[in-house]
């Protein structure tokens, strides 16, 4: 079975300022891995995903991520960050082929001026 | 349609009571997926459809909860004699499914918000 740990429930960070979450898994078999966005009283939002290929992903909103196979993580990384990003943020893995998601419990971007 | 659509958006009950929330996903979608999302905690699977058939439903906390997908379109999930601790978010979502890389990512609908009381 896969799990998901996301290390860090709260991120605070200043405007314009890099940020990195945190994202690590665990699975005995290939992965495909996503990271989700949830805006207030939004349903989830497909940030990114890694299927096969380059191990470093990018997004949408200039969000990436690499995956580490060795490390098992895939953190997220935004360079500058706006107030517009603060909202909570959901790494998942999935078997690779596979039909059902394991999301972690959440990391909370908080961007403030 | 366009996205996944999930009603109702709201749904207070008063405990002991039957509640249905239903999904329509995206057309052409054969896979649909029900999570549920408790206050502070991530999505947690509750079942999984290809087609009309319950494909894996070992997320489903007990036989109070139950869903169907008869024409392999739009799904309801329904809770018989809600509990308080039934209280959350249910998200449905969807996929092309198959085993096309890429075929089983998932889109979400905004989810359903169900308060027991």
């Amino acid at each position: 079975a896969q799990s998901v740990t996301q290390l860090d429930s709260q991120v605070p960070v200043f405007e314009e300022a890099p940020v990195e979450l945190r994202c690590n898994y665990s699975s005995s078999v290939s992965v495909y891995l996503f990271w989700y966005v949830q805006y207030p009283n939004q349903g989830l939002q497909l940030l990114l995903k890694y299927l096969s290929g380059s191990t470093l992903v990018k997004g949408i909103n200039g969000f990436e991520a690499e995956f580490n196979k060795s490390q098992t993580s895939f953190h997220l990384r935004k360079p500058s960050v706006h107030i517009s990003d603060t909202a909570e943020y959901f790494c998942a893995v999935s078997m690779e082929y596979g039909n059902k998601l394991v999301f972690g419990a959440g990391t909370i971007l908080r961007v403030k001026s | 349609g366009a996205g996944v659509s999930q009603t109702p958006s709201n749904k207070v009950t008063e405990k002991g009571k039957y509640v249905e929330l239903r999904c329509d996903p995206i057309s052409g979608h054969t896979a649909l997926y029900w999570y549920r999302q408790s206050l502070g905690q991530g999505p947690e699977f509750l079942i999984y459809f290809q087609g009309t058939g319950a494909a894996d439903d070992s997320g489903l906390p007990n036989d109070r909860f139950f869903a169907v997908r008869p024409e392999g379109s739009v799904s309801t999930l329904k809770i018989q004699r809600t509990e308080r601790g039934d209280s959350a978010v249910y998200l449905c979502a969807s996929s092309l499914g198959g085993r096309a890389s890429g075929a089983n990512v998932l889109t979400f609908g905004a989810g359903s918000r169900l308060t027991v009381l």
